[in-house]
Order: structure tokens, then C-alpha cells, then sequence
């Protein structure tokens, strides 16, 4: 069983679109995390959830929106899809209070 | 602010080199953690090893092993007999204690190249 799960792996869009991005955990952890990773491979958190509720929100573009159903699902939904969203983007989990972080395999989004 | 440079962007060796990748941090907390991932060619992010900031003992495991030094701010990080298999990026990362919900600061990733 994969513990930390994202679909799709891989998507292919056209600029304006909206699309999302699923993400879930079977390791009973209380946060989750999207990380970005861009081009030139640097990694970036997007957002952090614990317990369904919103923790971190760096500077990201109104236009991507976290949903956490429940503490074991993070999705990630994003409007209005333009070029520079094109990227790598990983589900993380984690325990409470360890710092490690468990990801997902990465959904590699392109925007045409 | 946390901050994690990570200063050689590419290495390249042969076959059963060692290889050594530096990672220096900067951060005003004095309890942290420190981590290595292995990012290999088919994109997934592998954990490799988590430190606390309390324990600075050097750590061994199989070819790998790690050097972390609070008085330089480093957590190197050494590969043996390096293999084709250890090809990949590696990223050393940061996580404040004091910081809501664990967020990890990656450095920009070291791309290791063994060639045969």
C-alpha cells in the first residue's frame, strides 16, 4: 500500500484551465503539505494543514486553493492555470512535531 | 529566517570515488532538525536521515555517513565507494521546532553524477 498517495501523476493543461490535484494519506498523520518544485528542482512549501485545519500559507497566488476533507485527504485546486505553474507539485505527510516528512511521488503538471 | 545552501550544484565522479556534499544552514532557533533526501531520476523524494540539533554525533549507515557540526553550521553528508546507483539530486533540509506545522526549507539539491 502506498502511504502517501497523489493523482494524477502527470497532467497536461491548457493556460486558463482549472484542475486538481488529489492527495492521500494512509499513515494516520495529523499534517499534510503541497511543495512545489519548480524547473531548476527547487523545492518551496505551498501550504500546511494540521487537523484539516490551514497552518502555513506562503505567498502563493490566490488562484491555488488547498481542501482538506478530512485529516487523511489534501487536495490542491488551482484556477485560472497559466504558464509558471508548471511544475512538480508533492503531497507531504508527517507525524506531529518530528519534522519528517513523507511524500507522495510528485503530480508533474504542464501548462501549454 | 531559516536558509540552507547547499553550494555545489553538480558533482561529477567515477565509480568507487568518495564523495563528500556540504550543506550549511542558518537559523535563530536553537532546537531544529536537519535532513537529507535522495531525489533519484524517477522524481520520487527519499528520506534519508533526520538529525536533532542536540545530537551532533556522526552517523554511519552502509556507504553513507554524516557530519554534522553546529560550530560551522554544516551537515555534510559523505557517500563511499560511490556507485551508478547513488546518481540522482539530494537536497539537505531545515525544520525549526518552533515553527507551526513542520515546514521543511530545502536547499537548492546537489546533482551527483557516478559515471562507470
Amino acid at each position: 500500500d502506498t502511504a502517501v498517495s497523489q493523482t494524477p501523476k502527470y497532467l497536461v493543461t491548457q493556460m486558463g484551465n482549472d484542475k486538481s490535484i488529489k492527495c492521500e494519506q494512509n499513515l494516520g498523520h495529523d499534517t499534510m503539505y503541497w511543495y512545489k518544485q519548480d524547473s531548476k528542482k527547487f523545492l518551496k512549501i505551498m501550504f500546511s494543514y494540521n487537523n484539516k485545519e490551514l497552518i502555513i500559507n506562503e505567498t502563493v497566488p490566490n488562484r491555488f486553493s488547498p481542501k482538506s476533507p478530512d485529516k487523511a485527504h489534501l487536495n490542491l485546486h488551482i484556477n485560472s492555470l497559466e504558464l509558471g505553474d508548471s511544475a512538480v507539485y508533492f503531497c507531504a505527510s508527517s507525524p506531529m512535531n518530528t519534522g519528517e516528512l513523507f511524500f507522495g511521488e510528485g503530480s508533474r503538471l504542464t501548462v501549454l | 529566517a531559516q536558509k540552507v545552501t547547499q553550494a555545489q550544484t553538480e558533482i561529477s565522479v567515477v565509480e568507487k570515488e568518495d564523495v563528500t556534499l556540504d550543506c550549511v544552514y542558518e537559523t535563530r532557533d536553537t532546537t531544529y532538525y536537519l535532513f537529507w533526501y535522495k531525489q533519484p531520476p524517477s522524481g520520487e523524494l527519499v528520506f534519508l536521515i533526520r538529525r536533532n540539533s542536540f545530537d551532533e554525533q556522526n552517523e554511519i549507515s552502509g556507504r553513507y555517513s554524516w557530519n554534522f557540526q553546529k560550530s560551522t553550521s554544516s551537515f555534510n553528508f559523505t557517500i563511499t565507494a560511490s556507485q551508478v546507483v547513488d546518481s540522482a539530486v539530494y537536497f539537505c533540509a531545515l525544520s525549526e521546532a518552533g515553527n507551526a506545522g513542520n515546514m521543511l526549507t530545502f536547499g537548492g539539491g546537489t546533482r551527483l553524477m557516478v559515471k562507470p
